[in-house]
């Protein structure tokens, strides 16, 4: 079955600490995962897209990895803000069927808490 | 932020009535989606859309209908709601193939009593 598990469910940090976001995924097979961050009461906003053959991707404080052979990616927060507070959600993408959605599967996402 | 909007922001309505909930888009994108959201829970997709009347089911079984007569505009309708239709809904749309990113609206909070 294709599931995408997303950990820590949640997570508090101190404003300028770092963190990691952890994603692990059964999406067989495997086109592209990518990253959203979705504020309270917004819709979700990509920040990255990693494909089979990208290890590392970087935007700005966030740095997402992706592991293709263990089927885990991760992403980094440099140098928290409090406006990183937010849901951060993996969707990883099975290809696209038939011009589909492009078999979307969802992870339920973590809940960051960034403190002062 | 991507031009997509969602209307209204938060309805509470009683059960039996009939509602629609609005979804625009101004990039021209012909892929467009319905997502049902609830807390701590992964998106759901309830319709999608590949352009102007064409409309599929998606994965979450659904007493909604949706429409796609003009490539801007996809509302969803639920003809009779119910408790169990409280929840987050989130449009969306894509401008291409898989790999393009999903744009989403705000969503609407619906709750029915």
């Amino acid at each position: 079955k294709n599931q995408v598990e997303q950990s820590p469910q949640s997570l508090i940090i101190l404003e300028g600490k770092n963190c990691t976001l952890q994603c692990n995924y059964t999406v067989s097979p495997f086109s592209n995962l990518r990253w959203y961050k979705q504020d309270t009461g917004r819709g979700p906003v990509s920040l990255t897209i990693m494909t089979f053959s990208e290890n590392t991707k970087s935007n700005g404080r966030y740095t997402a990895t992706l592991d293709a052979d263990t089927k885990q990616s991760s992403l980094h927060i440099t140098a928290s803000q409090l406006s990183d507070s937010a849901s951060y959600i993996c969707v990883v993408s099975g290809g696209d069927y038939g011009g589909s959605q492009g078999n979307l599967i969802f992870g339920k996402g973590t809940k960051l808490s960034v403190k002062p | 932020e991507a031009d997509i909007y969602q209307t209204p922001r938060y309805l509470v309505i009683g059960t039996g009535k009939k509602i629609t909930l609005e979804c625009s888009q101004t990039m021209g994108h012909d892929k467009m989606y319905w997502y049902q959201q609830d807390p701590g829970m992964e998106l759901h997709l309830i319709h999608y859309s590949y352009g102007v009347n064409s409309t599929e089911k998606g994965d979450l079984s659904s007493e909604s209908t949706v429409s796609r007569i003009r490539t801007e505009h996809f509302p969803l309708t639920l003809e009779s709601a119910r408790p169990s239709h409280t929840s987050q809904y989130l449009c969306a749309s894509r401008a291409g193939p898989f790999r393009s990113p999903l744009h989403f609206g705000n969503g609407t909070r619906l709750t029915v009593t």
